[in-house]
């Protein structure tokens, strides 16, 4: 069954104490991995996509990267507005083109 | 460009009632899913369309169905309201091809009281 599974379920941080965020998944041919931003009460931002293992993709602090079983989201010297929700979603091979979301993590920096 | 619009934002129903909810994608897109998201279950597919033809579902049961019109705007509807059906309701827009990127929409917040 196509899975995906994201830690640490929350994570606290000081301002400019750099992080990285974690999503493994289980998939059956994946055609792509995206990584959203959600705040409270908002519907996801879109961040980034990854196609394959290697790819690597960065905006401002942000910075994601693929291999075949996980992908990384690193935040570099973050500040207190990149505090959010963290979603990461896979779109698995096949007919149907729906995203299944890991859970996300909860990201607080403090200033 | 004006990003994915849904309305209402907002919705407070009783059991037993039925709701229409309502997505315009982003000019020029042409699929259009529906996601429902809960504390306990995260985001979950509902089902897409694409020229007005529904291509995919998920598992949901019969109440909850949807529909697209040829200007690709598109409306979901939940029959006979459950307590559990309180979510906010999200609605996705893609150009068309396979690994175009999603974009989604502010929700609706569906409230069953």
């Amino acid at each position: 069954e196509d899975q995906v599974t994201q830690s640490p379920e929350a994570l606290r941080l000081q301002e400019g104490e750099s992080s990285s965020l974690n999503c493994s998944y289980t998939v059956s041919g994946l055609r792509g991995l995206f990584w959203y931003r959600q705040d409270p009460g908002k519907g996801p931002e879109f961040l980034f996509t990854l196609y394959s293992a290697g790819e690597e993709k960065e905006k401002e602090r942000l910075k994601a990267t693929l291999t075949k079983k996980e992908s990384f989201l690193h935040i570099t010297a973050p500040k207190p507005e990149d505090s959010a929700t963290y979603l990461c979603a896979v779109q698995a091979g096949g007919a149907t083109n729906k995203l299944i979301f890991g859970t996300g993590t909860l990201l607080a920096v403090q200033p | 460009k004006a990003g994915v619009t849904q309305t209402p934002r907002y919705l407070i129903k009783t059991r037993g009632q039925q709701v229409t909810l309502s997505c315009s994608p982003i000019s020029g897109h042409r699929s259009v899913s529906w996601y429902q998201q809960t504390p306990g279950q995260g985001l979950q597919f509902l089902f897409e369309y694409f020229s007005e033809t529904q291509r995919n579902k998920g598992n949901f049961p019969g109440r909850f169905s949807g529909r697209q019109f040829s200007n690709s705007r598109s409306e979901m509807n939940v029959s006979t309201l459950e307590l559990g059906d309180s979510a906010l309701y999200l609605c996705a827009s893609r150009l068309q091809g396979v690994t175009d990127t999603q974009y989604f929409g502010p929700g609706t917040r569906l409230t069953v009281l």
